[in-house]
């Protein structure tokens, strides 16, 4: 696609229920990014996806956290038992390469996700 | 650890020029990156110094001194849609995603 996608724009859930956010990257990008940003604050790094190697998962905050990349393309990132401090806008982005910095990375809209 | 320090907050009037500074500390170092974002909106990248000096991109410039850790986004020429979040980024140490600052917001008046 023209951009880089993601779905849902927002998302409303109760305490305790399990959520996916999908981010469908910019085409024939390699490297496939999630960020967390809080209310004010900076982007949290949380995983990266390059081509078919195995994802860097060091920034993710616990074991509720998991993503995967089918087809080294679209992404889902779930978060299971959510919990209030979860609140926050998911960020995906792309970029041409794993040396990503340098050309940049592009992100999707984000996904605004509430824990009620 | 890696960090990146950027003021929090800076205003300044349409036509002036302004400088934001970041000073970083890192374990292993590429380069330094510098993204925008509007309120609501996905940042979206301006620039990428992987060597000391000045970068120019039209109204925007970047500059970085790794001896100094150092580097700074210097816009001319505010306009009112500059109004925005600011925040410089670095490969983390595993070299496979950027760590960003805490960002900079800018707020610029007529």
């Amino acid at each position: 696609g023209a951009g880089v996608s993601q779905s849902p724009s927002n998302k409303v859930t109760e305490k305790g229920k399990d959520v996916e956010l999908r981010c469908d990257p910019i085409s024939g990008h390699t490297a496939l990014y999630w960020y967390r940003q809080s209310l004010g604050q900076g982007l949290e790094f949380l995983i990266y996806f390059q081509g078919n190697s195995a994802p860097d998962k060091s920034g993710l905050p616990s074991d509720r956290f998991s993503a995967e990349r089918t087809g080294g393309s679209v992404s889902t990132l779930t978060i299971q038992r959510t919990q209030q401090e979860d609140s926050a806008v998911y960020l995906c982005a792309s970029s041409l390469s794993g040396q990503g910095a340098d050309y940049g990375y592009t992100f999707g809209s984000g996904t605004r996700l509430t824990v009620v | 650890g890696q960090s990146l320090e950027q003021p929090s907050e800076v205003t300044a009037v349409e036509g002036a020029i302004v400088q934001i500074n970041c000073t970083y500390q890192t374990s292993g170092f590429y380069g330094l990156s510098w993204y925008q974002q509007h309120d609501g909106g996905a940042p979206t990248f301006l620039s990428y110094n992987a060597l000391d000096g000045l970068e120019e991109t039209g109204r925007f410039s970047s500059f970085l001194s790794r001896s100094d850790s150092y580097g700074y986004l210097l816009l001319q020429e505010l306009q009112m849609k500059d109004s925005a979040s600011y925040f410089c980024a670095a490969t983390n140490q595993a070299g496979t995603a950027l760590i960003f600052g805490k960002g900079t917001t800018l707020s610029v008046s007529s």
